[in-house]
């Protein structure tokens, strides 16, 4: 198993700003994945933080508005650049478990409120 | 490609059952499920990786049939810890841990 710890747990943002969120690991991993999730909605991954290269973005994420840092192998974080309120969603950090196939961990997640 | 669910919501009474499908019109490597209550984290129940395997832990089970391109997950007399919102995720070959979820099923379990 494993534990995620996210920063901030929620927060109120005004259009134009930029946030960054933290996700810390109790563990080494090698891929980190950033997940959003609309209200009322399903998961959608944003992007696959490597260590050691650039993150991999899935269709429709760019890293001008997404860019990702992982500087070692039990951090990450993802920043929501220019916010507009389309962008209110709850962030959320995953990580699998052992191996390329395996549960995912998710963090508690950080709900943004852009007004 | 989002694999879909059906249904999308599901009122049961305690002690009911429950099926919850998931299909996709791409082949399937694996499928995972997941549960998540309101404000909380989703939170892995199972892994079926190959067709027709099925799993189960408690009376939650599951089956995945590979040529059918679905899987099902069976909740049996179901408790009212049970409610919260079900996806299915499918992983796609090759890219490891990188999983699409459905849309969801909420299910509320009533006393």
């Amino acid at each position: 198993s494993a534990v995620i710890s996210q920063k901030p747990s929620r927060d109120i943002c005004q259009r134009g700003t930029s946030l960054t969120i933290q996700c810390q690991v109790d563990s080494q991993v090698t891929m980190m994945f950033w997940y959003r999730q609309q209200p009322g909605q399903s998961l959608t991954l944003i992007a696959t933080a490597n260590q050691g290269s650039e993150a991999t973005y899935e269709s429709g994420f760019v890293i001008d508005k997404f860019p990702i840092s992982r500087p070692n192998l039990t951090f990450s974080t993802l920043t929501v650049s220019n916010m507009s309120p389309e962008d209110s969603s709850i962030y959320l950090c995953s990580v699998p478990t052992s191996g390329a196939t395996g549960e995912l961990f998710f963090g508690e997640g950080s709900r943004l409120t852009v007004l | 490609q989002q694999p879909v669910q059906s249904p999308q919501a599901v009122i049961l009474r305690e002690g009911e059952d429950a099926v919850i499908n998931c299909s996709s019109s791409k082949a399937l490597y694996s499928v995972h499920w997941y549960r998540q209550k309101h404000g909380e984290a989703p939170v892995f129940l199972m892994i079926l990786l190959k067709g027709g395997e099925q799993k189960g832990h408690d009376k939650i089970s599951a089956s995945f049939n590979e040529k059918k391109q679905q899987s099902s997950l069976y909740l049996t007399a179901s408790q009212l810890s049970y409610s919260g919102t079900y996806f299915c995720g499918t992983e796609r070959p090759n890219q490891g841990g990188k999983l699409i979820f459905g849309q969801g099923t909420e299910l509320s379990v009533k006393p």
